[in-house]
């Protein structure tokens, strides 16, 4: 069946340094791909997501693009904040399933 | 209010109680799901429902028991829970099945 598996963590990064938090799948067809981010104390957010090999998603200074070549689809951003603080899961959803979630990696901004 | 709302946020119970966790979406969504997240455990898809009908019921054991009156209301009734049932309940709706789910604050459960 399909599945994701992502680095699971923790990251620990300081304020402004880079992120990557590392994606790949596996799945039949052609997948949406998609970041859903937990801040403490609350539910999933969507934070982007892209529907086509090569698209890219982008929101809040995160992006991640689809790579059909090598099945991934990491998440990056430049300058990492405090409040970026965070539990990322990447997901996946073949047209008409369910959503499929990879185990989330949290993520530590320290100042 | 806006989005997916769920109430409570937080329930402590006993074994031998009986609860219910309510959720409620705002979006005109036609799917909505009920999510498990336990610590160290990948979130775990419990029920869908879409048009008020359960399309699946992912082996969850009848101490769950979904309900869904209407498109905006999802229900889960709780009785004679065990301690491993200690976890963040996640309710989430999308448009159509399988479309962007957009997901509630969650019920943090705890039963002694």
């Amino acid at each position: 069946g399909d599945s994701v598996t992502q680095m699971e963590g923790p990251v620990t990064l300081s304020e402004e340094a880079f992120l990557t938090i590392n994606c790949t799948y596996t799945a039949t067809g052609y997948p949406s791909l998609f970041w859903y981010v937990q801040y403490p104390g609350e539910g999933l957010q969507l934070l982007l997501k892209a529907t086509k090999a090569d698209d890219k998603g982008s929101n809040k200074g995160f992006e991640a693009t689809y790579r059909k070549e090598t099945t991934s689809f990491h998440l990056e951003k430049g300058s990492v904040q405090v409040s970026d603080s965070a539990v990322y899961f990447c997901a996946l959803r073949n047209y008409g399933q369910n959503f499929v979630f990879g185990p989330g990696t949290r993520l530590s901004v320290l100042p | 209010e806006t989005g997916v709302t769920q109430t409570p946020r937080h329930l402590v119970m006993g074994m031998t109680n009986k609860k219910s966790l309510k959720c409620e979406q705002h979006l005109g969504h036609n799917a909505m799901y009920w999510y498990k997240q336990s610590a160290k455990k990948p979130l775990e898809l419990m029920f869908v429902y879409s048009l008020e009908e359960r399309v699946e019921n992912n082996s969850v054991p009848s101490r769950f028991s979904p309900e869904c009156p209407n498109s905006s209301h999802l229900f889960l009734h709780l009785h004679t829970l065990q301690p491993e049932d200690s976890a963040l309940y996640l309710c989430a709706s999308s448009s159509q099945r399988g479309d962007t789910q957009y997901f509630g604050p969650g019920t943090r459960l705890t039963v002694l």
